[in-house]
């Protein structure tokens, strides 16, 4: 079975530049978490979708970061423009929204975000 | 808001030796609470997970974890651990919010199995 598939696993990129994060959830999951996970902060969450729409984004660190759920198959993290500081390893997740009641949520591998 | 602690950031063990891992929670409604693992450029897995009923909850591969109400505490235990066992163990707790239970996840420990 398919898990999360995010892409791509690993950008470099400059300061300044954007970035484009793609998530694919599991098919038929109804719920899509964007984490963050760095050393200093552990892991945070960003953002969160039920049905495609955005239920909580007070993780989202800015205005430079901005995510969208067009289809229940596909989401987008943007960061524009980058910071050196937005280095991390961003993390996408889904879930049934009955599974996320309870806490238990599906990871994808992660993209590793280096920003120069 | 709930929060979750987990003393230890790293926690150094040879093979075949007993390990725990400590995780502390505050909230002040009932939770769920959670284990997850990272093995290295993974993301995390569920490892095991305590939604009600029997307090302590068991893994596949040998794992448990003891909810402790009064302590506020969920460890995770390991009569016997393997080199394989390495990995970054993350506790999570789950209360409601809004309608919703998102997880919140400690800041993680790192248990290195030593041969």
């Amino acid at each position: 079975d398919a898990g999360v598939i995010q892409s791509p696993r690993h950008e470099v990129t400059e300061m300044g530049q954007e970035v484009t994060l793609r998530c694919k959830p599991i098919s038929g999951h109804n719920s899509l978490f964007w984490y963050r996970q760095t050393m200093m902060r552990g892991l945070e969450l960003l953002i969160y979708f039920n049905n495609n729409v955005p239920i909580d984004d007070s993780g989202m660190p800015e205005d430079r970061f901005s995510a969208k759920m067009p289809n229940a198959s596909f989401s987008t993290l943007k960061i524009q423009p980058s910071e050196p500081r937005d280095s991390a390893v961003y993390f996408c997740a889904s879930s049934l929204i009955v599974s996320a009641n309870t806490g238990e949520l599906f990871f994808g591998e992660g993209s590793r975000l280096t920003v120069l | 808001a709930q929060s979750v602690t987990q003393l230890d950031s790293q926690v150094p063990v040879f093979e075949e030796a007993p390990v725990e891992l400590r995780c502390n929670y505050s909230s002040s409604v009932s939770v769920y609470l959670f284990w997850y693992v990272q093995y290295p450029n993974q993301g995390l897995q569920l490892l095991l997970k305590y939604l009600s009923g029997s307090t302590l909850v068991e893994s596949i591969n040998g794992f448990e974890a003891e909810f402790n109400k009064s302590q506020t505490s969920f460890h995770l235990r390991k009569p016997s651990v393997h080199i394989s066992d390495t990995a970054e163990y993350f506790c999570a707790v789950s209360a409601p919010s809004g309608g919703s239970y998102i997880p919140t996840f400690g800041r993680g420990t790192s248990l290195i199995v030593h041969p």
